[in-house]
């Protein structure tokens, strides 16, 4: 099974800024089956990347996911207001479970 | 437009048994594996299980094999989450997850439904 670890576990930031959020996989991912939740308090998550660099429907371009094998970021190129949240990474696809990373939360500054 | 609701939550003792249903709509609930997913207060996602489209496989996280059992009636749109032998540490909010595509395996959960939280207490 794979282990995602997210780093950082908190990150603030001022609207604008820009956000880089890590998700390390104890080995590596195949075919970069990851994605990339959003998560605001009393809200379901919301699917923003996947395949690790594929933009869900009615996401902003804003949200860009990048890496492979291990190594894996999602950037926020300028942090919006409403982007203060909960980001979670997720594998999938190499068994019908899933893992989800423990979270980085975007807050503000 | 594509839903999921989910019911069936509540306060129950350690031990005892409850019964989650998700009800699906605006898509075709046959064609799709389906997952629940949940998260304790405070805590990250936690994948619990899935069935596949015609409910011949069924995965379950390890922590809960044995006292979980899934279900669904494609007929009715629904799915079932029996939960046995609950621990406190089965305290959660409850999601019922629809997948992006419908491909057993490529689970990108693209429809969450609102959750429901159970609470196992004494």
């Amino acid at each position: 099974e794979i282990v995602l670890t997210q780093s950082p576990g908190t990150l603030s930031l001022s609207p604008g800024e820009r956000a880089t959020l890590s998700c390390w996989a104890s080995q590596s991912v195949s075919s970069n089956y990851l994605a990339w939740y959003q998560q605001k308090p009393g809200q379901a998550p919301r699917l923003l990347i996947y395949d690790a660099s594929t933009r869900a429907t009615d996401i902003p371009d804003r949200f860009s996911g990048s890496g492979s094998g291990t190594d894996f970021t999602l950037t926020i190129s300028r942090l919006e207001p409403e982007d203060f949240a909960v980001y979670y990474c997720q594998v999938y696809g190499s068994s019908p479970r899933s893992t989800f990373g423990g979270g980085t939360k975007v807050e503000i500054k | 437009q594509m839903q999921l609701v989910e019911s069936g939550g509540g306060v129950v003792q350690p031990g005892r048994s409850l019964r989650l249903s998700c009800a699906a709509s605006g898509f075709s609930f046959s064609s799709y594996g389906m997952h629940w997913v949940r998260q304790a207060p405070g805590k990250g996602l936690e994948w619990v299980a899935v069935i596949s489209y015609d409910g011949s496989d069924k995965y379950f996280v390890d922590s809960v094999k044995g006292r979980f059992t899934i279900s669904r009636d494609n007929s009715k749109h629904m799915m079932y989450l029996q939960m046995n032998s609950l621990r406190v540490e089965d305290t959660a909010v409850y999601y019922c997850v629809r997948p992006l595509i419908a491909v057993f395996g490529y689970d990108v959960f693209d429809i969450w439904g609102q959750g429901t939280m159970v609470t196992v207490s004494s």
